[in-house]
């Protein structure tokens, strides 16, 4: 299917554990990102990255690892879980340049408890 | 820093009625401008974009917005609001050299009632 798809929709992790969220797009976007929402703070961005290889911290980096070996796919990885990652996740992605419409397309959210 | 401020956390309104919803940011310089919707359970959908030009755009869903530099704002507007606005609204701002990096406000809670 066509559009961007994260996965899982929901994860209950204990505190100590790895956790990886998948996020996964078929429109070739260049950009891609990682926000999470969390109530009263709107959407805060975690890492982005503008091409396969290339990612670069957001505004909220510490204690998340990502990497994009492949232009599609970009997985979000928590190496010892805290309660304060227990958040909503959300993928997004983009395509800059000429093409550039500035709309970032988002997936419908990766809901991670930490217990 | 660049920030984003929504005043209102939640905003009640009656269908048909009109809706405003504020934003206000500060940054440097003019910075590209959108209103995004997020539906209970799922992603964030752009409304409109504000880049140059134009300070009155024209979104989906019969929306609007305006883009005022001397107050620093950009409020999205809807002459007569369904049941189906019932949503969550979120104003986000990107330097023009910063491209995709938003920064999001908190957010308004619209409730539609009949």
């Amino acid at each position: 299917d066509a559009g961007i798809t994260q996965s899982p929709r929901y994860k209950i992790t204990e505190t100590g554990r790895q956790v990886t969220l998948m996020c996964h797009q078929t429109w070739s976007h260049s950009y891609m990102f990682w926000y999470r929402q969390d109530l009263g703070h709107g959407l805060r961005l975690i890492y982005y990255s503008a091409a396969a290889d290339i990612t670069d911290k957001g505004e909220v980096p510490d204690g998340y690892v990502v990497s994009r070996s492949k232009t599609e796919n970009f997985p979000l990885t928590l190496e010892s879980a805290t309660r304060s990652q227990t958040s909503v996740y959300f993928c997004a992605s983009g395509l800059a340049g000429a093409s550039n419409t500035g709309e970032l397309f988002f997936g419908e959210g990766s809901r991670l408890t930490v217990l | 820093a660049q920030s984003v401020t929504q005043p209102d956390i939640h905003i009640t309104v009656s269908e048909g009625a009109s809706l405003e919803l504020r934003c206000n940011y500060s940054y440097g310089a003019t910075p590209y401008l959108f209103w995004y919707v997020q539906s209970p359970g799922q992603g964030l959908q752009l409304l409109l974009k504000y880049f140059s030009g134009d300070t009155l755009v024209q979104g989906i869903k019969g929306f609007e917005a305006e883009f005022k530099r001397s107050q620093s704002s950009f409020n999205l507007r809807k002459p007569s609001v369904h049941w189906s606005d019932a949503a969550e609204y979120f104003c986000a701002v990107a330097g023009t050299d910063s491209w995709g990096k938003l920064q999001f406000g908190a957010g308004t809670q619209v409730v539609v009632t009949p």
